[in-house]
């Protein structure tokens, strides 16, 4: 069964950047059925879609952050990583990964949608 | 920029039924958006359940089914139980492969 797990710093200081992983187990990364993706949500806050790779490293960010992020893939190591730059208080969240899957099969389209997510990781950005 | 709009809070009673919507700022929602749910409970990661408007995912119950009505996606809770008690969020493709979160939905059954 495919499990996601979200590492990284949880404190990170105003205008630095923010950097977290996801590592993909029970599966790979590699697929071409599927997208890897970031989400975040504010305390008490709702959701918010950060961006999404493809294993060969293509990507698609949030016109709102897209200045500022990064999504990259590492297929040796069956992770995916975020990069958060010129971070605010603003920043602070529990910052998600999941699958998106992106396939046709038997008449159904599998696309659009995250179906597996981590269990997600609380990053606060203070000095 | 376009906004995905759901209702703030619902209301519903044990055994009832319950329908939350995820509209646009500007525009209807058709099957082409591929609208999807997710339930939240407090600390927890979100749970997919309905994916291209009307597809459960795996093991969701039968009482929540997906549906476009009128210019929005629907999602209704038919026979609601206390753990359904939950924060619900919708999500939009907008086209060149990006996504958008609707502010989300939060149920009480009492």
């Amino acid at each position: 069964q495919l499990q996601l797990q979200e590492s990284g710093p949880g404190l990170v200081k105003p205008s630095e950047t923010l950097s977290l992983t996801c590592t993909v187990s029970g599966g790979s990364i590699s697929s071409s059925s599927y997208y890897w993706d970031w989400i975040r949500q504010p305390p008490g806050k709702g959701l918010e879609w950060i961006g999404s790779v493809y294993y060969d490293g293509s990507t698609y960010y949030n016109p709102s952050l897209n200045s500022r992020v990064t999504i990259s893939v590492d297929t040796s190591k069956n992770q995916f990583s975020l990069r958060l730059s010129s971070v605010t208080a603003a920043d602070t969240a529990v910052y998600y990964c999941a699958r998106q899957p992106n396939y046709y099969d038997s008449g159904t389209y599998y696309y659009y949608y995250m179906d597996v997510w981590g269990k997600g990781t609380t990053v606060t950005v203070s000095s | 920029q376009t906004v995905v709009t759901q209702e703030p809070s619902f209301s519903v009673s044990p055994g009832g039924t319950v329908t939350l919507t995820c509209g646009l700022s500007s525009g209807s929602v058709s099957t082409s958006y591929y609208p999807s749910w997710y339930q939240q409970t407090p600390g927890q990661a979100p749970r997919t359940l309905i994916y291209s408007t009307n597809t459960r995912s795996s093991g969701v119950p039968d009482r929540f089914s997906g549906s476009i009505l009128g210019n929005k996606a629907a999602l209704t809770i038919t026979g609601a139980q206390a753990d359904d008690d939950s924060d619900y969020y919708c999500v939009l493709y907008m086209g060149s492969g990006i996504l958008v979160f609707g502010g989300g939905t939060k149920v009480t059954v009492l």
